[in-house]
């Protein structure tokens, strides 16, 4: 089945610096997603890509939708303490294939 | 608007038992999908409903099941209860399936 590599696992840095994680698939997706999850929450949804090269901002947030369709990255400049929280990349194949598939997320610690 | 509800949020049953558990889309929203969240495992589709019709299942055994109503409200269901299906459950709704999916809170079950 599909798999979605996400890295880093975890990442620790000050405030103020900036962040970048990717995902990577074995398989084409049609729409690439970010979400942020927080304890006791569910995922929330920062940025949805659906073309391949898109590069789509939200905020602080700039996400890249692949061109190969196969991987996605997520930027986060100037980082602040909200920002923590666990970080997931997931992908849907189009069609009549509804299913998000996600990676294993990116847990983001701001060291104020 | 109000956003996606599930209920409950906290569940505990014993082995063997069954459990429903439920959610209210956002309004206006035909697709709802449901999601088991473990950390081991992560993130893992269970099944998508539109207009009362399972359109995609996860890789889950026969256990698991769901349905939806005429209102787009929809419950899952777990039968034969097992210390593994301890997890957070979320249900996500959009309006057609396609894009972002907008996630409830989740419900809790612990299986003792």
């Amino acid at each position: 089945g599909q798999q979605l590599n996400q890295s880093p696992q975890s990442m620790f840095i000050q405030e103020g610096e900036d962040v970048s994680m990717n995902c990577t698939s074995s398989s084409i997706f049609n729409t690439w997603l970010w979400y942020k999850q927080e304890p006791g929450e569910g995922p929330v949804l920062l940025i949805a890509l659906y073309k391949a090269g898109e590069l789509t901002s939200n905020g602080r947030l700039t996400a890249q939708f692949g061109i190969t369709r196969k991987d996605s990255f997520l930027n986060i400049s100037a980082s602040i303490p909200s920002d923590v929280g666990i970080y997931f990349c997931a992908g849907q194949p189009g069609g009549s294939n509804y299913k998000l598939t996600f990676g294993k997320g990116t847990l983001l610690t701001v060291n104020p | 608007k109000a956003g996606v509800t599930q209920t409950p949020r906290y569940l505990i049953k014993t082995r063997g038992q069954q459990v429903t558990l439920s959610c209210s889309p956002i309004s206006g929203h035909r697709s709802v999908s449901w999601y088991q969240q473990t950390p081991g495992q992560g993130l893992q589709f269970l099944f998508e409903y539109f207009s009362e019709t399972q359109r995609n299942k996860g890789n889950f055994p026969g256990r698991f099941s769901g349905r939806q109503f005429s209102n787009s409200r929809s419950e899952m269901n777990v039968s034969t209860l097992e210390l593994g299906d301890s997890a957070l459950y979320l249900c996500a709704s959009s309006l057609d399936g396609g894009g972002g999916y907008t996630f409830g809170s989740g419900t809790r079950l612990t299986v003792v």
